[in-house]
C-alpha cells in the first residue's frame, strides 16, 4: 500500500465551479499535510499547508486534514482556467528528510 | 530572483553514456534533494543532502551518485544510463533542517527531461 495516494484523474469541471480534490494517508504518525500544485512542464510549488486536523482557509483555497479517517481534501472555490494544473498532496516523515508525495491529480477548468 | 537552476532541461542520450544533471539554488538553503516523477509512481525521492558533504539515499538511489561540495550545488551523477532511467527530474531545497518539518516547504526547479535510448 502506497504511504498517500490520490485518484489520478483527471477531473474535469466549469469554470466557476468548486474543486473537490482528495488524499488517503496510510500512516497515522504524520502531522503535517500539505497541498503543490504544479503546472504543465512546471515544478511543484507549495499552494498551502496544515498542521495536524481541521480546516486552513487561503482565499478560494481550503484545505481539510480528517486524521481520524486518515483523509485529506483540497476545495478550490469559484474555479477558474488558471487553476487548470496537478495538484500533489504530500506530508514529511518524522525525521523531516523526505516528503512523500501522492500521485497527483489532473484538473481541468473549462472556460 | 530566488530560484533552482537544473540544466539540462531536455536530453537524450544512449545506454551507458554518462551523463551529470546540474543544479544550483541561489537562496542559501541547507538542504536538497533529488526526486525523479513517473505517470502514476508519482514523485519518488532519490538523494537528498542535510549540508555540504552530507549526502544520504531516499527511495530509489539505485544507478544514481551524488555530490555536495558546495552549499548551492547538488548535482545529480548517471554514471551508466539505462532505459529505465528515462524518467523527469526534480531537484529541490528547503531552509529547513530536513524537507520542513514545520512549514515543508520545497523549492522546486523546472525540472530536466531524460530520455535513454
Amino acid at each position: 500500500q502506497k504511504e498517500v495516494e490520490q485518484d489520478p484523474g483527471p477531473l474535469s469541471v466549469p469554470e466557476g465551479a468548486i474543486v473537490s480534490l482528495n488524499c488517503t494517508y496510510s500512516n497515522s504518525a504524520f502531522q503535517y499535510f500539505m497541498w503543490y500544485r504544479q503546472y504543465s512542464r512546471k515544478g511543484p510549488e507549495l499552494l498551502m499547508y496544515t498542521y495536524s486536523s481541521g480546516n486552513k482557509e487561503d482565499g478560494r483555497f481550503t484545505a481539510q486534514v480528517d486524521k481520524s479517517s486518515k483523509y485529506i481534501s483540497l476545495f478550490i472555490r469559484d474555479s477558474q482556467p488558471s487553476d487548470s494544473a496537478t495538484y500533489l498532496c504530500a506530508t514529511p516523515k518524522a525525521a523531516g528528510n523526505k516528503l512523500t508525495f501522492g500521485g497527483g491529480t489532473r484538473v481541468l477548468v473549462k472556460p | 530572483e530566488a530560484q533552482v537552476t537544473q540544466n539540462p532541461r531536455y536530453l537524450i542520450t544512449v545506454t551507458g553514456k554518462k551523463l551529470t544533471v546540474t543544479c544550483s539554488q541561489n537562496m542559501n538553503h541547507e538542504y536538497m534533494s533529488w526526486y525523479r516523477q513517473d505517470p502514476g509512481l508519482g514523485l519518488r525521492q532519490i538523494y537528498y543532502s542535510m549540508n555540504v558533504e552530507v549526502t544520504d539515499k531516499g527511495d530509489v538511489p539505485e544507478g544514481y551518485k551524488v555530490s555536495r561540495k558546495e552549499k548551492r550545488n547538488f548535482p545529480l551523477i548517471l554514471e551508466s544510463p539505462s532505459p529505465n532511467q528515462t524518467s523527469l527530474y526534480f531537484c529541490a531545497s528547503s531552509s529547513g533542517l530536513g524537507a520542513g518539518v514545520e512549514s515543508g516547504e520545497l523549492f522546486f526547479g523546472e525540472g530536466s527531461r531524460l530520455t535513454v535510448l
